[in-house]
């Protein structure tokens, strides 16, 4: 079955640390990729996203995300986290019907 | 800027009544959707259009129809609420024009009470 996995539910992260958040996909080809962030409050806004072409993909507020075709990943990086960071954050992939197939999500706190 | 409203953040409701929730996009795109939002299971398509009158259920349509009669505007209509209907409703829209890059687009969501 094609499917988004985020295993990680909830992470905390100490402002300035680094921060890796895991997706995983399964799908019988290479999907279209993307990452989502909603801040409390607010619907959701696209963070970056993944066609083909070079494997390190940029997005908005600092955030890059590396897909992995042998892993079956796209876990989404930032180098330095800020308080604002703070919110859930949803992979998502898009396998042809138009609508998207989101993850469970990841509940980011980020302690002072 | 893409925009996307739905009429109302929040509403509550009794067991059996007919809600309506609309959603309206400034943008011209053919495709809209309806997702529900559920803690632990993320978002759940619920119906989507891609074009006027044109529908396709999506992952859990039951208790649920839609409506689009102009380009702009999707609705989603809860014949009779029940309360495993208590939800977050997101509304998002998307161009058809460029096939699947095109970014899909979100409202800020209805939180809907059903008591």
């Amino acid at each position: 079955a094609q499917s988004v996995t985020q295993p990680d539910i909830h992470i905390t992260v100490s402002e300035g640390a680094s921060l890796e958040l895991r997706c995983n996909y399964s799908y019988g080809a290479t999907p279209y990729l993307f990452w989502y962030v909603q801040s409390p409050g607010q619907g959701l806004q696209l963070l970056l996203k993944y066609f083909s072409g070079d494997t390190l993909v940029q997005g908005i507020k600092g955030f890059e995300a590396e897909f992995k075709r042998s892993q079956s990943s796209f876990n989404l990086r930032k180098p330095s986290v800020h308080w604002s960071d703070a919110a859930e954050y949803f992979c998502a992939f898009d396998t042809g019907r138009r609508a998207l197939t989101f993850g469970s999500g990841t509940r980011l706190q980020v302690q002072p | 800027d893409v925009k996307v409203t739905q009429s109302s953040r929040y509403l509550v409701k009794r067991t059996g009544e007919k809600v309506f929730l609309e959603c309206v996009q400034d943008m011209d795109h053919e495709n809209m959707f309806w997702y529900r939002q559920d803690p632990g299971l993320g978002l759940r398509l619920i119906y989507f259009s891609y074009d006027v009158k044109m529908k396709e259920k999506g992952d859990i349509p039951e208790g649920y129809s839609v409506s689009r009669e102009k380009k702009e505007r999707f609705s989603l209509i809860l014949e009779s609420a029940s309360t495993n209907q208590t939800s977050m409703y997101l509304c998002a829209s998307r161009s058809g024009t460029s096939g699947f890059q095109e970014t899909q687009y979100f409202g800020p969501g209805t939180r809907l009470l059903v008591l």
